[in-house]
């Protein structure tokens, strides 16, 4: 079945750092790929998502590039807020069974 | 205000309580979904709805049992709660007619604590 393996946390930055988080998936056919982020004592909100291979999805400085090659979606940002501290989800949806598979989520933290 | 409500936010409760979670939504999306929340698991799907008389099991049904009501509201019980269910529940929405995305909506979710 589908299924989305993201990085392990937690992960502790200073501000102004590069951050990476790893997300890779399995999937029949073509999923849908997103970015969830889940801020403390809130829901979780879309950060950002990407239909197909090679389709680069990108909000608020992030970005994720679909890389149907290497079955990833890597989550990124050139330089990180402490206000960006937070856990980030990795999903992916089947596109037509409504089937939405998440990753453990990823907690980040970004001292000042 | 919000899109996707959800009552109570925070429940403590014992073991062997029925309780009931509500979910009700202005978008008027008519896919619904009930979700928990475990550390270092994610979020994996317990039931949803497609439509007032669709419902379905996800992942995770087992001592679970949900009722829709109308197309905005969606409720979730636990008929008899027990300390594994603890957890954070989230109610999520869809609207079928997204068929590129399949983008769900979430709640700000329920904390429950079975005692």
């Amino acid at each position: 079945g589908n299924s989305v393996t993201q990085m392990e946390g937690p992960v502790t930055l200073s501000e102004e750092a590069f951050l990476t988080i790893n997300c890779t998936y399995t999937a029949t056919g073509y999923p849908s790929l997103f970015w969830y982020v889940q801020y403390p004592g809130e829901g979780l909100q879309l950060l950002l998502k990407a239909t197909k291979a090679d389709d680069k999805g990108s909000n608020k400085g992030f970005e994720a590039t679909y890389r149907k090659e290497t079955t990833s979606f890597h989550l990124e940002k050139g330089s990180v807020q402490v206000s960006d501290s937070a856990v980030y989800f990795c999903a992916l949806s089947d596109q037509g069974n409504n089937d939405m598979r998440f990753g453990a989520g990823t907690r980040l933290t970004v001292k000042p | 205000d919000a899109d996707v409500t959800q009552t109570p936010r925070n429940r403590i409760t014992k073991t062997g309580k029925r309780i009931m979670l509500e979910c009700s939504q202005t978008k008027g999306h008519d896919r619904m979904y009930w979700y928990r929340q475990d550390p270092g698991l994610g979020l994996r799907l317990i039931y949803y709805s497609f439509d007032v008389k669709d419902i379905n099991k996800g992942e995770i049904s087992d001592g679970y049992s949900v009722s829709r009501q109308a197309q905005a509201k969606f409720s979730l019980s636990l008929e008899s709660a027990i300390p594994n269910q603890t957890a954070l529940y989230f109610c999520a929405t869809s609207d079928h007619r997204d068929v590129t995305y399949n983008e769900q909506f979430f709640g700000p979710g329920t904390r429950l604590t079975v005692l």
